[in-house]
């Protein structure tokens, strides 16, 4: 079946380790994104990319870096520059990167660190 | 700026209750779209509906339907005769050219049997 992927579902970390997350999909979509989700705060948007090899910050990337190396990758990795990086992580695509396609999300990573 | 606004943190209602989940957002663009999501306990987020600001005709999909005001900027979900299965936090969200996409805090819904 299509869809996206993330691994693993949960995620313990200690303080001042990097950690990085996975992201994988089928769908053939160019536009991938990842998203933090803390309660009561919705998603914010951390990073997008339209196409491999390129990737643009979003409304919270300080303390996180990505990577476009495939179109069906887009690992994520938590550096130990985030200061508050215990959270639920989504990862994303959309057929394009415009406004009037839908973005389809994968099960999510919650991470905790310690 | 943009900005989405669920004013409706958590709501309960009894199975077959209908309930509406308000949605308000900001937005000084003239072409933009309007989502809904559904998030179940598993916590991947499935798209429900897309809405652009040139159709303001209210949709109805099964016993979901959709209500687009452009003069009070708000897209409001209905969910008619509510089940179990309804249970889940539910999102609004805006995406506009030349901005990035804007979700709102999201409603938690209860259906209770």
């Amino acid at each position: 079946d299509g869809g996206i992927t993330q691994s693993p579902k949960y995620l313990f970390r200690k303080e001042g380790q990097n950690v990085t997350l996975s992201c994988e999909q089928n769908l053939n979509h160019d536009a991938m994104y990842w998203y933090r989700q803390d309660p009561g705060q919705g998603l914010r948007l951390i990073y997008y990319s339209q196409i491999v090899n390129d990737f643009q910050k979003g409304d919270i990337a300080e303390g996180y870096s990505v990577s476009r190396e495939k179109k069906e990758s887009f690992p994520l990795t938590v550096t130990s520059a985030q200061k508050n990086p215990t959270a639920f992580y989504l990862c994303a695509s959309s057929m394009q990167l415009a406004l009037n396609y839908e973005q389809y999300f994968g099960p999510g990573t919650r991470l905790t660190v310690t | 700026a943009q900005k989405v606004t669920q004013a409706q943190t958590e709501i309960s209602v009894v199975e077959k209750e209908d309930v509406t989940l308000d949605c308000v957002y900001e937005t000084r663009d003239t072409t933009y779209y309007l989502f809904w999501y559904k998030q179940p306990p598993s916590g991947e987020l499935v798209f429900l509906i897309r809405r652009n600001s040139f159709d303001e005709q209210n949709e109805i999909s099964g016993r979901y339907s959709w209500n687009f005001q452009k003069s009070t900027s708000s897209f409001n979900f209905t969910i008619t005769a509510s089940q179990v299965v309804d249970s889940a936090v539910y999102f609004c969200a805006l995406g506009s050219y030349g901005q990035n996409f804007v979700f709102g805090p999201g409603t938690r819904l209860s259906v209770l049997p």
